[in-house]
C-alpha cells in the first residue's frame, strides 16, 4: 500500500522556471513532511521540511506548501538551474523527526538551458 | 567531518548466497536506518535503530533480511539465500536525534545485484 503518492514521475523545465512537484498522502497520523534531492550515484539530502502546523515554508528558492485538510503537499523551485536537475523524493512520517520515513516514488526533474 | 559511509559500493552475488553491507553511521549518532530503494521506486523502510532500545524491524520483508548494530555504531544488514528480488540500492542513514537536529543523513549506498 503506497502511503505518499507522487507526481509527476518526471518533469522538464526551462532555466528560470518554477518547477512544481506534487505529493498526497493518506496516514493522517503523519507530522513531519520532507522534500530531499538526490543525485546519481548519492544518497538523499535534506532539501527542506514542513510540520503541519503551517501551511508554507520557505527556503531560499525552495518553498513547500502544505494543505492539511486536502492532505497534499507540494515542492516549488522558483528559478530553476540546471544545476537543480536532479531526483526529488517527498517522504512523511507519524512519529516527528525522530522516525522512519515513508518516501514517494520520485520525481526526475530536469531544467534545460 | 566524515559522512555517513558503506561498504562495499556495488556487490554481485548469485542468486542462494548470502550477503553483507555494511553502514559507518557519522560519529555520535545515535539513530540508524536502513533503507532499500529499487528501480523506478521510492526509498522503502527497513530497520530502525535508536541506542539501546529494540530496533524497529516492521519494514523488513521477510526473514531472510536481519541487521545488527554492534556498539551503538556500525551496522550490517545481512540478506540470506538471496534472490533476483533482492536486487536494489541499500542506503543507511543516521540521525543524531539531539537538540533541534533530526535529519536523518544518507551514505551514498550500496549497490546489489542478483544474477
Amino acid at each position: 500500500q503506497q502511503q505518499v503518492k507522487q507526481s509527476p514521475q518526471s518533469l522538464i523545465v526551462q532555466k528560470g522556471g518554477i518547477s512544481i512537484i506534487n505529493c498526497a498522502y493518506e496516514n493522517t497520523a503523519f507530522d513531519y513532511f520532507p522534500w530531499y534531492q538526490q543525485f546519481p550515484g548519492k544518497g538523499p539530502a535534506l532539501l527542506i521540511a514542513i510540520r503541519p502546523d503551517v501551511s508554507e515554508k520557505k527556503e531560499g528558492r525552495f518553498t513547500i506548501s502544505f494543505n492539511k485538510s486536502a492532505k497534499q503537499f507540494s515542492l516549488h523551485i522558483m528559478d530553476s538551474q540546471p544545476g537543480d536537475s536532479a531526483t526529488y523524493f517527498c517522504a512523511a512520517s507519524d512519529g516527528g523527526t525522530a522516525s522512519k520515513l515513508t518516501f514517494g516514488t520520485g520525481t526526475r526533474l530536469q531544467v534545460t538551458l | 567531518g566524515a559522512g555517513v559511509s558503506q561498504s562495499p559500493s556495488n556487490k554481485v552475488t548469485e542468486k542462494g548466497k548470502d550477503v553483507e553491507l555494511r553502514c559507518d553511521p557519522i560519529s555520535g549518532h545515535t539513530a540508524l536506518y536502513w533503507y532499500r530503494q529499487s528501480l523506478g521506486q521510492g526509498l522503502e523502510f527497513l530497520i530502525y535503530f535508536q541506542g539501546n532500545s529494540a530496533p524497529d524491524k516492521s519494514g523488513l520483508p521477510s526473514d531472510r533480511f536481519s541487521a545488527e548494530r554492534t556498539g551503538g555504531s556500525v551496522s550490517t544488514l545481512t540478506i540470506q539465500r538471496t534472490q533476483q528480488e533482492d536486487s536494489a540500492v541499500y542506503l543507511c542513514a543516521s540521525s543524531s536525534q539531539t537538540g533541534s537536529s533530526y535529519e536523518q543523513y544518507f551514505g551514498p549506498g550500496t549497490r546489489l545485484t542478483v544474477t
